[in-house]
């Protein structure tokens, strides 16, 4: 059974700071992998996919990575604003069923 | 309107109350996905349909009723509920059911009195 984890819980940086978010997955057979942001009391906007032949997808300041053999992928922000304060999660695709094992999610606060 | 819509965005309900949320998507995608996202609870896959067909149901209690008229819309019926029902129910789409980028909508609040 796919178990997705993600640590820290949470995150306090000062604006201007990169940033490292860590999610690992228990079943190395996994599909692909997709990092998600979630505003408070908002739905969740996708942010980037890493297909299962893919280690890393990039957009603007964020680079995916996933590492299937380590089970782990990680989020890196690059110089951090306080626009980018949400909540993170990571979710993988086990199987082709399209179903999506999130974990619990990183809330980040970046400081002005 | 663009994207994938949800309403209504709130709504709080009685134990011995039936009502439905809906769910549309103007995307011109043929799976449908509920979620349930609880307090300091990892997000839940309830249901999945696929061209209208349901393909999933993730050991959802019955109290939980999906129904997906076309591809476009998708309803969950909810009567009977308790309130650790309460939560955000979130619906995401995406162009078939397998290894696409999912796209959610805003979710609704719901509150189980």
């Amino acid at each position: 059974k796919q178990e997705v984890t993600q640590i820290p819980a949470a995150l306090s940086v000062p604006e201007g700071e990169n940033l490292v978010l860590n999610c690992s997955f228990t079943d190395s057979a996994i599909y692909n992998l997709q990092w998600f942001r979630q505003d408070p009391g908002k739905g969740l906007t996708s942010l980037l996919l890493i297909q299962s032949s893919q280690r890393e997808q990039t957009s603007g300041r964020l680079n995916a990575s996933l590492d299937k053999s380590s089970g782990r992928s990680t989020l890196y922000i690059a110089a951090s604003q306080p626009g980018d304060s949400a909540t993170y999660l990571c979710a993988g695709t086990s199987g082709n069923t399209g179903k999506l094992i999130f974990g619990q999610g990183t809330t980040l606060q970046v400081k002005p | 309107e663009t994207g994938v819509t949800q309403t209504p965005r709130h709504l709080v309900m009685g134990m011995t109350n039936k009502k439905s949320l809906k769910c549309e998507q103007h995307l011109g995608h043929n799976a449908m996905y509920w979620y349930k996202q609880s307090a300091k609870k990892p997000l839940e896959l309830m249901f999945v349909y696929s061209l209208e067909e349901r393909v999933e149901n993730n050991s959802v209690p019955s109290r939980f009723s999906p129904e997906c008229p076309n591809s476009s819309h998708l309803f969950l019926h909810l009567h009977t509920l308790q309130p650790e029902d309460s939560a955000l129910y979130l619906c995401a789409s995406s162009p078939y059911r397998g290894l696409d980028t999912q796209y959610f909508g805003p979710g609704t609040r719901l509150t189980v009195l």
